[in-house]
């Protein structure tokens, strides 16, 4: 099983400041690494696929890269609507696994 | 507009049974490979189970195998998911979501909340 390890758990900034979160895999996921945002009350929205391709709606700010096993998801400039729990997940093998996760709330 | 609507979440015994529905509209379901993933209170997600288009392929992750049984039913728009010998453990969210032809998860449902308590 592929274990996805997200830094930090918890990152603590104000709007206007510059998100960068951090998964890595424990062997290659090649590019088959997607980002999810998810708020309270609410399901997981997709955020990023195949590594670095913006979902449809999302804004330009959200940016991400990597390949193998690091991977990078930056938010380049925060918006209030932006505080939120961020997963990586993993589609190249089975059983397919989702990091622990990486909350950003407001400093 | 593609919508995902879980039911079936309750109450239920250790060692229980419950099925869950997802009803699917706004795309040509049986195009598509669904999944369930669920997320327990205050903790991350969890992949449970996939099928295939067809429903001729299924995928379970180890923690439900032999317990969880996905299905699907392309005439009605449906996915299910037969979930037997419920445990503690499996008290969670479980959310219906649509694995775009690229195979990433595109659309998820609101979810539903299991709860596996004497």
């Amino acid at each position: 099983e592929i274990v996805l390890t997200q830094s930090p758990a918890t990152l603590s900034l104000s709007p206007g400041e510059r998100a960068t979160l951090s998964c890595r895999a424990s062997d290659s996921v090649t590019s088959h690494l997607d980002w999810f945002q998810q708020k309270p009350g609410q399901a997981p929205r997709l955020l990023i696929y195949g590594a670095s391709n913006r979902a449809t709606g999302i804004p330009a700010r959200f940016s991400a890269s990597g390949s193998g096993t690091d991977f990078t998801l930056t938010i380049s400039s925060l918006e209030p609507e932006d505080f939120a729990v961020y997963y990586c997940q993993q589609r190249n093998n089975w059983p397919l696994t989702f990091g622990g996760g990486t909350k950003v709330e407001i400093k | 507009e593609v919508q995902l609507l879980e039911s079936g979440g309750d109450l239920v015994q250790p060692g229980g049974s419950l099925r869950l529905s997802c009803a699917a509209s706004g795309f040509t379901f049986s195009n598509y490979h669904m999944t369930w993933v669920r997320q327990t209170p205050g903790k991350g997600l969890e992949w449970v189970s996939t099928i295939s288009g067809g429903g001729d392929s299924t995928f379970y992750a180890e923690s439900v195998k032999g317990r969880f049984t996905i299905s699907r039913d392309n005439s009605k728009n449906t996915l299910d998911l037969q979930m037997n010998s419920l445990r503690a453990e499996d008290t969670a969210i479980f959310y219906c979501a649509r694995r775009s032809l690229n195979w990433y998860f595109d659309f998820w449902g609101r979810g539903t909340l299991v709860t596996v308590s004497s």
